[in-house]
């Protein structure tokens, strides 16, 4: 089955950009997509990109995809404490079937 | 609308008790699914389904039955609560829009069995 990795823990100053990685190991998925969770609440979506791109870019996000090294990456510019959440990273299969990293808790000091 | 909506937001159970986790959505969407989150393991699928009347196992389906006999409604029940069980679970429903999907998440449900 798929697994997607990630790593826990990510401390950036606010002001700096922030980039959280993702492997995968299963890249039939069609889409990509990073997910926030601020505490105590669900999960809300943040961004997608189709397995055929290599970048998008949504405002101050933005999304890389190295399909050779099954590498997707989150990069956040100017990075606020608002922004201060715990990211996942999933790949979508059909019908429902979203596989979750452990997700990476972001703690951005001011 | 509502969106997704989850109820309780908490719970507190006995070892051997069995409950009703509620699930509803408003936004008439096809696909319905059940996570469970607990620390340093991201999300794990429960149960998860692509209408009503058609359920299927996910990741880590045991000790918990599903069923869909509505569109809007998706309710998760546990037979007979074991404190591996406590953990806080997110309902979702999505739609397809070609081959990518959305999906929507409610607020979660925190559950601690005892």
């Amino acid at each position: 089955g798929e697994d997607v990795e990630q790593s826990l823990f990510l401390s950036v100053r606010e002001g700096d950009s922030s980039v959280i990685n993702c492997t995968y190991t299963d890249s039939s998925s069609t889409y990509l997509y990073w997910y926030k969770q601020e505490p105590g609440a669900g999960l809300q979506l943040l961004t997608y990109i189709f397995s055929n791109m290599d970048m998008k870019q949504d405002q101050r996000l933005t999304v890389l995809l190295n399909k050779k090294d099954k590498h997707l990456s989150l990069r956040i510019a100017d990075t606020q404490t608002g922004d201060s959440a715990i990211y996942f990273c999933a790949g979508g299969i059909q019908g429902g079937k979203l596989i979750f990293g452990q997700g990476t808790e972001l703690s951005v000091k001011p | 609308n509502a969106g997704v909506t989850q109820t309780p937001k908490f719970q507190v159970l006995k070892t051997g008790q069995s409950m009703t986790l509620q699930c509803a959505q408003d936004m008439n969407h096809e696909y319905m699914s059940w996570y469970r989150q607990d620390p340093g393991m991201g999300l794990r699928l429960i149960h998860y389904s692509v209408g009503a009347g058609i359920t299927d196992q996910g990741e880590v389906p045991n000790g918990y039955n599903v069923s869909r006999s509505t569109t809007e409604d998706f309710p998760l029940r546990l037979l007979s609560a074991a404190p591996s069980q406590t953990s806080v679970y997110f309902c979702a429903s999505s739609y397809k829009r070609g081959a990518q999907e959305t999906q929507y998440f409610g607020p979660g449900t925190r559950l601690l069995v005892l």
